[in-house]
């Protein structure tokens, strides 16, 4: 069966720091990969979508990247965080217009 | 416009009672659909997909209808372990994007 892996479920960063969450999906192979933020209260935004090694998609301008270095591994990353960078960021799977499956999060509080 | 909507709620039910939402979607290339269903600070988890001729499982069916742009969700005899938000879920044709509401939250009450 397939599960996903996100780390670390909380973290604290200072303002101006640079950032990295990892996602990691075992059990299939050539998913298509997802981030998104959800703020406090708020719905998901859909941040990036991979759907192969090296291709991504971004649907929001701001100072984060995502990146596919492995068929099964997301890399969202900021060079320099922003107080409004908190928030819970969320990985997701999914083959083709199929259900998609989500890891269990990221709590990122930027104070 | 918003692509996807839902009543925020939050909807106060007592246990045993019968609740429906609604969620419209804009596009009508729209091809597939799901409701998920996500605890307070937890990931959101799926809790069925929506099928053009209409699906059940257990207590929960679900509804699609094209023509006028929406899904339902309907549970009968709500528990208490109902309570959460419900978040509607459509996949455009031709793209690879999962457009979420921003979720109607349901409260049983006891």
């Amino acid at each position: 069966s397939q599960t996903i892996h996100q780390w670390p479920a909380t973290l604290v960063q200072p303002v101006g720091s640079p950032l990295s969450l990892e996602c990691t999906v075992e059990g299939t192979s050539n998913p298509n990969l997802y981030w998104y933020r959800q703020a406090a209260g708020r719905g998901l935004q859909l941040l990036f979508y991979s759907v192969g090694i090296g291709q991504i998609s971004s649907e929001v301008p701001q100072n984060l990247s995502a990146s596919r270095p492995q068929d099964r591994q997301f890399i969202l990353s900021s060079k320099k965080l922003l107080l409004s960078d908190s928030g819970f960021y969320l990985c997701a799977w999914s083959p083709p217009y199929n259900e998609q499956f989500f890891g269990p999060g990221t709590r990122l509080t930027v104070l | 416009r918003k692509e996807v909507e839902q009543d925020p709620g939050p909807f106060n039910v007592p246990e045993g009672a019968t609740v429906a939402f609604n969620c419209t979607y804009s596009n009508s290339a729209s091809q597939s659909f799901f409701w998920y269903r996500q605890d307070c600070r937890k990931e959101p988890k799926l809790l069925m997909s929506v099928y053009s001729s209409g699906n059940e499982d257990g207590r929960f069916t679900a509804q699609l209808n094209r023509a006028s742009q929406y899904i339902s969700l309907l549970i009968r005899d709500s528990k208490l372990s109902d309570s959460a938000t419900y978040l509607c879920v459509v996949v455009t044709s031709g793209t690879y994007k999962y457009i979420f509401g921003t979720g109607t939250r349901l409260k049983v009450l006891a």
